[in-house]
């Protein structure tokens, strides 16, 4: 399977601390995403990281790329309670299936207030 | 603005019987996708379409087929449903396929009785 794999599959926190979700994938990669999914909503595009890039911020996310581990990390700081969603990894594996979108099975993230 | 839309948002079948599920998007993206999503399997691409007028195959294309009716529209075909197809149907869209972010519709929740 192409999919990436987050890691762990649930997370529980309470609010002000760190969240961080790693995902780990099998093939390489063009870019990887992250996204999110309110429960009963559809994914909500978070940040897209190519695979010559190490880092990324945006707001209070911050994720790394280490290709040659195969994995990416997403840290969500100073959660908040509206943090708690499903949180995906999606990789677009480049070649012959570039631009095709493929998911793991997602973290859950509760942020207790 | 109204984004990618699904309709129905939700539909019971009875084995055996055929629907459509019908995505529009208003964003002028070229890339369009077809997701299921099943509990603890997150999400996986059915088909894609990299522009108007070509299909490809994703994971888990058996028992559905997809039509590029145009730019802007792109359908998903149950000929006839089985209850393995019971899920939520997520249709997608991106501008170009590869290094951009998709946006989601809302999702058709689909039971097959």
């Amino acid at each position: 399977s192409q999919q990436g794999e987050e890691d762990p599959q649930a997370l529980s926190i309470q609010e002000g601390e760190n969240a961080t979700m790693n995902c780990s994938y099998k093939t390489s990669i063009n870019n990887l995403q992250w996204y999110r999914q309110n429960s009963g909503r559809g994914l909500v595009h978070l940040i897209l990281i190519r695979s010559n890039e190490r880092e990324k911020h945006s707001g209070r996310l911050r994720v790394t790329l280490d290709t040659s581990k195969k994995s990416s990390s997403l840290l969500i700081t100073a959660s908040r309670a509206a943090d708690t969603a499903s949180y995906f990894c999606a990789t677009d594996g480049g070649g012959s299936t570039l631009g095709r979108l493929y998911f793991g099975r997602g973290t859950q993230l509760t942020v207790w207030p | 603005n109204a984004g990618v839309t699904q309709t129905p948002k939700f539909q019971v079948l009875k084995t055996g019987q055929s629907m459509t599920l019908q995505c529009a998007q208003d964003m002028n993206h070229n890339s369009m996708y077809w997701y299921r999503q099943d509990p603890g399997m997150g999400l996986r691409l059915i088909y894609y379409s990299a522009s108007e007028g070509t299909t490809d195959k994703g994971e888990v294309p058996n028992g559905y087929n997809v039509s590029r009716l145009n730019k802007r529209e792109f359908s998903l075909r149950l000929e006839s449903a089985a209850p393995s197809q019971t899920s939520v149907y997520f249709c997608a869209s991106s501008v170009e396929g590869a290094g951009t972010e998709a946006f989601f519709g809302q999702g058709t929740r689909l039971t097959v009785v």
